[in-house]
């Protein structure tokens, strides 16, 4: 059964400054997708970035990139230039190959909750 | 475009009742997705359903259940709540269930 982790329950980082938020999961499968999603205290959740497994090339979205480490299985999320609209807490998900019932499972990650210091 | 909605936004109920929670999708999306997230389980997969038909399923009891309209508006319904019930439900949609998920604001179901 494929498993996400997110070691770090809690982070925090100065304004202007850069973070990582690690992730690592678990898996036999090739062909999978990997999401990190940001949840502000509003609680809405919001797409931050996607990355295809197939795909070398680090994904990148404006301050935001990953370090796609396909053999290792980790998939860690870089904040540039932090801000303090980035406080939120953060979830790596897992998005499996296709099933018998034509869908696809997600697992996600127990959070990340950043903290962004003025 | 406008995004995903879940109603009512909060919710109280008492342990034994019946509550249902109501999704609905982007417009277009034909896949809807729900998931119970509570502090110490983080989120949880209930169930999708696509084409109005429950496509997965998460471990939960009967007591969970939900189903689809033909305009793709979904609704879940938990009966005789217990206290662990308590939790946000999530709702995503998607295009199809292999696009991205785009997550509703929740529902915060609070169990008396």
């Amino acid at each position: 059964a494929q498993t996400v982790t997110q070691s770090q329950p809690e982070m925090s980082v100065q304004e202007a400054e850069t973070v990582t938020l690690s992730c690592t999961y678990d898996t036999s499968e090739s062909d999978y997708y990997l999401f990190w999603y940001k949840q502000p205290p509003s609680r809405q959740m919001i797409l931050v970035i996607r990355q295809e497994a197939y795909k070398q090339q680090n994904a990148t979205e404006n301050r935001f990139s990953v370090n796609f480490q396909k053999a290792a299985k980790s998939f860690s999320l870089k904040i540039s230039d932090s801000q303090l609209g980035d406080a939120a807490m953060y979830f790596c998900a897992y998005r499996s190959s296709i099933l018998s019932s034509g869908t696809y499972k997600y697992i996600f990650g127990t959070g990340t909750r950043l903290k962004v210091l003025a | 475009k406008a995004g995903v909605t879940q109603t009512p936004r909060y919710l109280i109920k008492t342990r034994g009742q019946q509550v249902t929670l109501s999704c609905s999708p982007i417009s277009g999306h034909r896949s809807v997705s729900w998931y119970q997230q509570t502090p110490g389980q983080g989120l949880q997969f209930l169930f999708e359903y696509f084409s109005e038909t429950q496509r997965n399923k998460g471990n939960f009891p009967g007591r969970f259940s939900g189903r689809q309209f033909s305009n793709s508006r979904s609704e879940m319904n938990v009966s005789t709540l217990e206290l662990g019930d308590s939790a946000l439900y999530l709702c995503a949609s998607s295009l199809d269930p292999a696009d991205t998920q785009y997550f509703g604001p929740g529902t915060r179901l609070t169990v008396l």
